[in-house]
């Protein structure tokens, strides 16, 4: 079946470094992907989107990047900052359907 | 706004118990969904409706009912409970035809012994 991954599960970074966390997705037929962000206890939290139409969006400090040739999407934090520790999520969506990956837990160290 | 609430935060249940797990959301949004998150496995879909009076069933719908009598109210219920079902239940709601950011509730953590 059709599955969304994550290449690492755990990301340590120093505060003020950059973060890079990595997604595989597999189902080409998906024309929307999304990153949240999760903090212990809370529900899931909007970070960026982009559309497969799109190779790279850029938000406050974030930016996504896809590559359907590969079916590779990631998620850049610039000048990590220790509130950026979260588990990070992408996700694949067709309309009414959202299928997510298992997450990447970010730490950032002092 | 209050955005998409959930009650209860936490609950215990007794192997084949019943429970309503409770969902509402005051964004006018007519799609809802119920996913369920266990560890390492990432979030997945139970059911979902599209607008009022219509459900569908996710990729774990088995165990769970739902209903949409109202656009603000999205119950979940564990008709008896299993072990199975012990999990962080997570709410979420979306826009019109067209959206696909959704808004998520800060979950419920149901424990089935």
């Amino acid at each position: 079946g059709e599955s969304v991954g994550l290449h690492l599960p755990t990301l340590s970074v120093q505060e003020g470094d950059n973060s890079i966390i990595n997604c595989a997705y597999s189902n080409s037929a998906s024309d929307y992907f999304i990153w949240y962000k999760q903090e212990s206890g809370k529900g899931p939290q909007f970070i960026i989107d982009i559309r497969s139409n799109m190779d790279k969006r850029q938000g406050q400090r974030v930016t996504v990047l896809l590559n359907k040739t590969v079916k590779h999407l990631s998620l850049q934090i610039a000048a990590t900052q220790p509130g950026d520790s979260a588990v990070y999520f992408c996700a694949e969506s067709a309309v009414h359907d959202m299928r997510f990956g298992a997450g990447t837990r970010l730490t950032v160290k002092p | 706004n209050a955005g998409v609430t959930q009650t209860p935060k936490f609950q215990v249940l007794k192997t084949g118990q019943s429970m309503t797990l409770q969902c509402a959301q005051d964004m006018n949004h007519e799609y809802m969904s119920w996913y369920r998150q266990d560890p390492g496995m990432g979030l997945r879909l139970i059911h979902y409706s599209v607008g009022a009076g219509i459900t569908d069933q996710g990729e774990v719908p088995n165990g769970y009912n739902v209903s949409r009598s109202t656009t603000e109210d999205f119950p979940l219920r564990l008709l008896s409970a299993a072990p199975s079902q012990t999990s962080v239940y997570f709410c979420a709601s979306k826009g019109g035809q067209g959206a696909y950011e959704q808004y998520f509730g800060p979950g419920t953590r149901l424990t089935v012994t």
